[in-house]
């Protein structure tokens, strides 16, 4: 499966868009880009997946770029429950379906 | 999607003791898998369990060592045997549905 890249740490203001980025350049055609959360001392949420095309559903909207080498989870207006670690992974959906979890992005909503 | 749940939700034991974590999916699944994740560290991987198959382990993990049972496609168990304080972790169980890996809330155990 391709590595991701994604930054450490970010903060936004509550109600405002968090936009998180996540780079990887080495994904091929058929794996798809999968995002998790995990707040503090809970099991991962999954967020959302998408293979190409933008997704967006009740909790995110996923825009992955034309050449697939980079992808962004919006948040459209983040509340401070909307703190946590987000995950972006790559997996190609087949064989094993292992998910392989970087250390993530620390999103902290501030007031 | 699925809801997972695991049971105990935290322990404490004593080293050189085991301890053997439930996870309850409520659909049938036929892939689950079991990962930990040290303090302050990310998930990783220890097996994955299909149903009337043997687990299949990550590099670093020993059967004997994670025992791992799976008696139905709803149903799976993971044994962390002759317990050190390294073993302090919290342990997650997943389950793929649909094509999408849910995971239960963690047992979080802490080995004195």
């Amino acid at each position: 499966d391709a590595k991701t890249t994604q930054p450490p740490s970010m903060d936004c203001a509550e109600g405002r868009a968090a936009n998180l980025p996540c780079n990887h350049s080495t994904i091929s055609g058929n794996e798809y880009v999968y995002w998790y959360r995990q707040i503090h001392s809970q099991g991962p949420q999954y967020i959302i997946h998408g293979l190409k095309n933008n997704e967006t559903n009740e909790m995110a909207s996923l825009i992955i770029t034309e050449d697939r080498k980079s992808s962004t989870l919006i948040l459209p207006h983040a509340t401070l429950r909307d703190t946590a670690v987000y995950y972006c992974i790559v997996t190609s959906g087949a064989g094993s379906y292992q998910l392989t979890f970087g250390k993530g992005t620390k999103l902290s909503v501030i007031p | 999607s699925a809801v997972i749940s695991q049971k105990p939700s935290r322990d404490i034991c004593q080293r050189g003791t085991s301890l053997t974590i439930q996870c309850q999916v409520d659909s049938q699944v036929t892939m689950m898998f079991w990962y930990r994740q040290q303090p302050g560290q990310s998930l990783t991987l220890i097996a994955t369990a299909n149903q009337g198959s043997e687990a299949t382990y990550e590099s670093g993990f020993v059967i004997d060592k994670f025992p791992i049972s799976r008696p139905n496609l709803t149903f799976s168990t993971l044994t962390v045997s002759n317990l050190s304080p390294e073993d302090s972790s919290i342990y997650l169980c997943s389950a793929r549905v649909t094509g999408t890996q849910y995971f239960g809330p963690g047992t979080r155990l802490l080995v004195l």
